[in-house]
């Protein structure tokens, strides 16, 4: 079990509007991995979120942004969507066991119109 | 600049028989290696992993070997079976790595034949 929820399973939206995604991890666990898997390629790591701060980000424009929250639950937000902003946004929380391991949520697939 | 390949997209295996997917990497910091199995439309489940201070890692039907100091490592399925049929990323991180997430591969497709 993931122990991890996103919201919504897809969206769809047009070139320029902004998008929010959402992600709750299971209770107890306080940091929050958002990856953007475009088609074919691998997993890119976005944003790191630990106890209400952002602790680092990837190689990603600013307009890809977010925040958490105090229930460690999180949001993803990408502004003046991009044709190539299409792709699949994926959450992750830390493992108990060996911090190194993630474990994903369903995702969300975002598609720009 | 990829830290982390999967050269070979898709691999297509008899079932009952050895499936072995590989993976190289490219930076000497990466201490920590990692399987993960993908279904569509479904988020990356994770297989199996190895720390660097150990070469092989084995967990049911799935072995993880590591070599060091050629910078691969490889998954070996044994027996495969039409269930395992699925892409497979590989992802590296290093000690404190929790700053930077993991790095993935970009995947291979693993087909199980009956």
């Amino acid at each position: 079990e993931a122990g991890v929820t996103q919201s919504p399973t897809h969206l769809i939206k047009t070139r320029g509007q902004q998008a929010t995604l959402r992600c709750s991890p299971i209770s107890g666990h306080t940091s929050v991995y958002w990856y953007q898997q475009a088609l074919g390629l691998g997993l890119q790591f976005l944003l790191w979120y630990d106890e209400g701060e952002e602790r680092n980000r990837g190689n990603f424009p600013p307009r890809f942004s977010g925040r958490q929250f105090p229930n460690y639950s999180s949001e993803l937000n990408v502004n003046a969507l991009e044709l190539e902003d299409s792709a699949l946004y994926l959450c992750a929380r830390k493992g108990q066991e060996a911090k190194n391991i993630q474990y994903f949520g369903a995702g969300t697939r975002l598609s720009v119109l | 600049d990829q830290q982390v390949k999967q050269n070979s997209p898709s691999l297509s295996v008899q079932e009952g028989r050895i499936s072995i997917l590989n993976c190289d990497y490219t930076n000497s910091m990466f201490d920590y290696f990692l399987w993960y199995k993908k279904y569509p439309a479904e988020g990356p489940t994770f297989l199996i992993s190895i720390s660097s201070i150990k070469d092989k890692n084995e967990d049911g039907r799935f072995t993880v070997f590591l070599n060091k100091s050629a910078k691969h490592l490889s998954l070996h399925i044994v027996p495969s079976q039409p269930g395992d049929s699925a892409v497979y990323f590989c992802a590296a991180s290093w000690e404190g790595g929790g700053a930077d997430g993991l790095t993935f591969g970009k995947g291979t497709h693993l087909i199980i034949q009956p």
